[in-house]
């Protein structure tokens, strides 16, 4: 199974962060979906997760903010993340749960900045 | 949240050692516990899952244990292709945590 992170790598403060994950080599309606990000003065930060049956679980820091979605004839989920601030710069991955994360995307830097 | 305390955050270290990572969880987490190795560069891989199962692939010098809340990665011969940073990982509730990594060294 291969994940690919796609989306603009670089956000204006107060926009929203889009980002979508395309799976390649299985059905996506087979597992849980997760975001994962990471930066420098956070380490990784779980950011949700998603099952094509539409359940979703997100962060409780960053609910507020967090939209997540499948479209499951294009074998993609996506990411929203609004108001951003440069706490929100990081590299973000795409991450398939199946007994833990064994399937990570290769990860996209998300610059937040005007 | 539960909060995943790695030690020690560098270890020095050198090819052929045994190195032991630990990793102490805020609250009883059974055994939902993963061991992650990540390369400058690139997203980190699963090494180990439910505290002491190998994913397939990985290496027989790598090893899990523990439960509840105190656990263990351990090297039993560190290989060149081993330095790296390694995190654990609770997933038993809600936000799923990392600890802060451990960076092996030189």
């Amino acid at each position: 199974v291969q994940l690919q992170e796609s989306g603009p790598g670089l956000v204006k403060p107060s926009e929203t962060l889009s980002l979508t994950c395309t799976v390649s080599g299985d059905s996506i309606t087979s597992y849980y979906w997760n975001w994962i990000r990471q930066s420098a003065g956070k380490g990784l930060e779980w950011i949700g997760r998603i099952h094509p049956t539409g359940n979703v679980n997100y962060n409780p820091s960053l609910k507020s903010r967090v939209t997540m979605s499948v479209d499951t004839s294009k074998n993609q989920f996506s990411l929203e993340l609004t108001s951003v601030t440069a706490a929100d710069t990081a590299v973000y991955y795409c991450v398939r749960e199946d007994a833990a994360l064994p399937g990570w995307g290769r990860g996209t830097l998300v610059t937040v900045s005007s | 949240d539960i909060q995943m305390t790695q030690s020690p955050s560098t270890l020095s270290v050198s090819i052929g050692d045994r190195v032991t990572i630990t990793c102490r969880a805020s609250q009883n987490i059974i055994n939902w516990l993963a061991w992650y190795q990540q390369k400058p560069g690139e997203a980190p891989k699963l090494l180990i899952y439910r505290a002491s199962t190998l994913e397939s692939g990985v290496p027989s010098r790598f090893s899990g244990s523990g439960s509840g809340t105190d656990f263990a990665l351990t090297i039993s011969s560190l290989q060149p292709d081993d330095f790296a940073t390694y995190y654990c990982q609770q997933y038993q509730s809600f936000p799923y945590t990392f600890g802060q990594g451990t960076k092996l060294e030189i």
